[in-house]
């Protein structure tokens, strides 16, 4: 059975950085494209970032520059390393499975407040 | 960049069908998947590659894409399936994948 379980949310500064992360089960995140999607309180479902098997990597216009996606083989684990931070990147963050989202975590909540 | 537009909301009656639109420009040459997501819990992909149907989703639901609109159509439709539902597609010129901006199924 797959499973996700995202981690890493919280309340962090204007400017500050943040790791999450996404423990997966069922699956090897090596063997899969793999999606962080967002979603603002309130809000729509925003996509943030993916990156495919072959370890490139693509990024929502509106996160370029500023966060990464990663993976650890070994941990089976998928990564956003998100550096300055904005008081509108304040959502709950979701990892997904394939570019079709077949499966979903539970999200993570991340903050940015002064 | 691609757009993808949903109506802010459609409300239909217990039994009846119930049909969220997703317009997009040539979106029928791009592969369609739909999300259903209830409050306070994470969306689930309902049908996939525009028509599919993910295993444990009932036969109630059903999709096309055809031209700028793809369609998701949910026959007789029971009070559970209240939620908002976002259409989402993979733009290969931007490599972006988008989302719609989500309908709010109610029942009435």
């Amino acid at each position: 059975e797959v499973q996700l379980v995202e981690s890493g949310g919280a309340l962090v500064q204007p400017g500050g950085s943040l790791r999450l992360s996404c423990v997966a089960s069922g699956f090897s995140v090596s063997d899969d494209y793999m999606t962080w999607v967002r979603q603002a309180p309130g809000k729509g479902l925003e996509w943030v970032s993916v990156i495919y098997r072959g370890g490139d990597t693509k990024y929502a216009d509106s996160v370029k520059g500023r966060f990464t996606i990663s993976r650890d083989s070994s941990k089976n684990t998928l990564f956003l390393e998100m550096n300055g931070l904005r008081v509108e990147d304040t959502a709950l963050y979701y990892c997904a499975k394939d570019l079709i989202c077949t499966s979903w975590g539970q999200g993570t909540l991340v903050t940015v407040s002064s | 960049s691609y757009v993808l537009t949903q109506p802010p909301s459609v409300s239909v009656a217990p039994g009846k069908t119930a049909r969220i639109t997703c317009g997009g420009n040539n979106v029928g040459t791009k592969t369609l998947h739909w999300y259903q997501q209830k409050p306070g819990q994470a969306p689930v992909l309902v049908i996939s590659y525009d028509s599919d149907r993910p295993s444990g989703i009932p036969e109630r639901f059903s999709g096309s894409n055809s031209g700028n609109t793809a369609t998701l159509t949910i026959s007789g439709v029971e009070a559970g399936d209240e939620a908002d539902y976002y259409c989402q597609v993979w733009d290969s010129t931007s490599d972006h994948m988008v989302f719609g901006g989500g309908t709010k199924l109610t029942v009435l």
